[in-house]
């Protein structure tokens, strides 16, 4: 099935630092979402982009609606311990309410 | 409030047998939806219902068949099991079936042997 492109595929970090990553696709989504993912779990909604160009924050996470419409980019700010987890991007297109997911970002954080 | 709930936890099942697993929604969620998590990516969609009516499909054989109650609880069936059936299978509910206000329950780990 179709997968959005994630990277970097795995990062790991110092206690404190900043991340990036990133979600690509070769076709145009209308809505955007970010996921977090912990071990043994579902994954549970981060952020909820709806416009070409949002910029939307929630704590110290900040996405970005890409301005092709193509892509989505996602920043940690400061991370702690917690932050651990898989992250995953996800597009919804206009008519249809199937999430297409990404192939999703690991992420270690060091103390 | 309890969140969505799936049972059971973890299964194993031998080639060729059948499946059940059993979602029940938030409270006053009328939408489900099943995603298959195979290990090391990101869920792949394989039905939304609404209203005890089917929605949306994903692109699964027909050995996959689901259905949602009355009470808006839902089955996912998947017959003949395949060794590459083995996933993490999550059910998400919604209270008008848009998916950006979907909540995911923990799962069913579904081991295929």
């Amino acid at each position: 099935g179709q997968q959005l492109n994630q990277s970097p595929q795995s990062m790991f970090i110092q206690e404190g630092e900043d991340v990036s990553m990133n979600c690509t696709s070769s076709s145009i989504f209308n809505t955007w979402l970010w996921y977090k993912q912990d071990p043994g779990e579902g994954p549970v909604l981060l952020i909820a982009l709806y416009k070409a160009g949002e910029l939307t924050s929630n704590g110290r996470l900040t996405a970005q609606f890409g301005i092709t419409r193509k892509d989505s980019f996602l920043n940690i700010s400061a991370s702690i311990p917690s932050d651990v987890g898989i992250y995953f991007c996800a597009g919804l297109t206009r008519g249809t309410d199937k999430l297409i997911f990404g192939t999703g970002t690991r992420l270690q954080v060091f103390p | 409030d309890a969140g969505v709930t799936q049972s059971p936890t973890h299964l194993i099942k031998t080639r060729g047998q059948h499946v059940t697993l059993r979602c029940s929604p938030i409270s006053g969620h009328k939408s489900v939806s099943w995603y298959q998590q195979v290990l090391g990516q990101g869920p792949q969609f394989i039905f939304q219902y609404y209203e005890k009516e089917e929605r949306g499909r994903g692109n699964f054989p027909d050995r996959f068949s689901a259905r949602q109650f009355p009470n808006y609880s839902s089955e996912l069936n998947v017959n003949a099991l395949l060794l590459g059936d083995s996933a993490l299978y999550l059910c998400a509910s919604s209270l008008t079936g848009f998916s950006t206000e979907a909540f995911f329950g923990q799962g069913t780990r579904l081991t295929v042997v």
